[in-house]
């Protein structure tokens, strides 16, 4: 059973380019959560995407936007990138029902903008 | 959303056990409290889960007292690969939650 994929696992981009990262979700989830993890920071939460829709979304600008696949894939885009974006971008999957809604975490996309 | 403190760094040795402790004063009562391990360039991993009185899986324990205000995650008998940062969060679910700096254990010889 295969856990969380993303694509690709490294990247460079500079100033101004667009990127977009992917993200599978583990099997039998159907609700994908995307974050932002500064070097020595947290986790911040960007948004997260449940039956093909965004449900919530974090303090982050509209460069920043995704999508929801029937299958339950996704996909981050993030426009006129900045220095600032660079970071580890993590995608979490999960069940929505109860509660205690655990997150399953892919290893991340690494992303380096010059 | 309610906030959680933790140390923001302990130190241990192999074969310890190492408690730490997170404060959430005002928790909900509909939260539950995760805990989440992470090393370095990879994403976090699911430690345990608990809404009240103790949780015990085969990695972890977790310690919640009555008032829920706080939790303590305990790893018995640590050892090298237990050196990771480990987040507390506190929440109805799992939607925006708030992440704060974690707490860094190193595990020492």
């Amino acid at each position: 059973d295969a856990g969380v994929t993303q694509s690709p696992t490294h990247l460079i981009k500079t100033r101004g380019q667009q990127v977009t990262l992917r993200c599978s979700p583990k099997s039998g989830h159907d609700t994908v959560s995307w974050y932002q993890q500064a070097l020595g920071q947290g986790p911040q939460f960007i948004f997260q995407y449940y039956e093909e829709e965004e449900r919530q979304r974090g303090n982050f600008p509209d460069r920043f936007s995704g999508h929801q696949f029937p299958n339950y894939s996704s996909e981050l885009n993030v426009n006129a990138l900045l220095l600032g974006d660079s970071a580890l971008y993590l995608c979490a999957s999960s069940s929505t029902g109860g509660g205690d809604e655990k997150l399953f975490f892919g290893s991340g996309t690494q992303l380096s903008v010059l | 959303l309610a906030k959680t403190t933790q140390p923001i760094s302990m130190d241990s040795y192999e074969g310890q056990e190492v408690n730490i402790t997170c404060s959430h004063n005002n928790i909900a009562t509909n939260d539950y409290i995760t805990w989440y391990q992470q090393f370095p360039s990879q994403g976090p991993r699911f430690i345990i889960q608990g809404y009240k009185t103790k949780v015990t899986n085969e990695v972890a324990s977790l310690f919640i007292p009555a008032d829920r205000k706080s939790s303590t995650l305990s790893l018995p008998r640590v050892s090298l690969s237990d050196t990771a940062v480990y987040y507390c969060l506190v929440a109805p679910g799992n939607r925006k939650l708030i992440w704060g700096l974690g707490t860094s254990l190193a595990v020492n010889p």
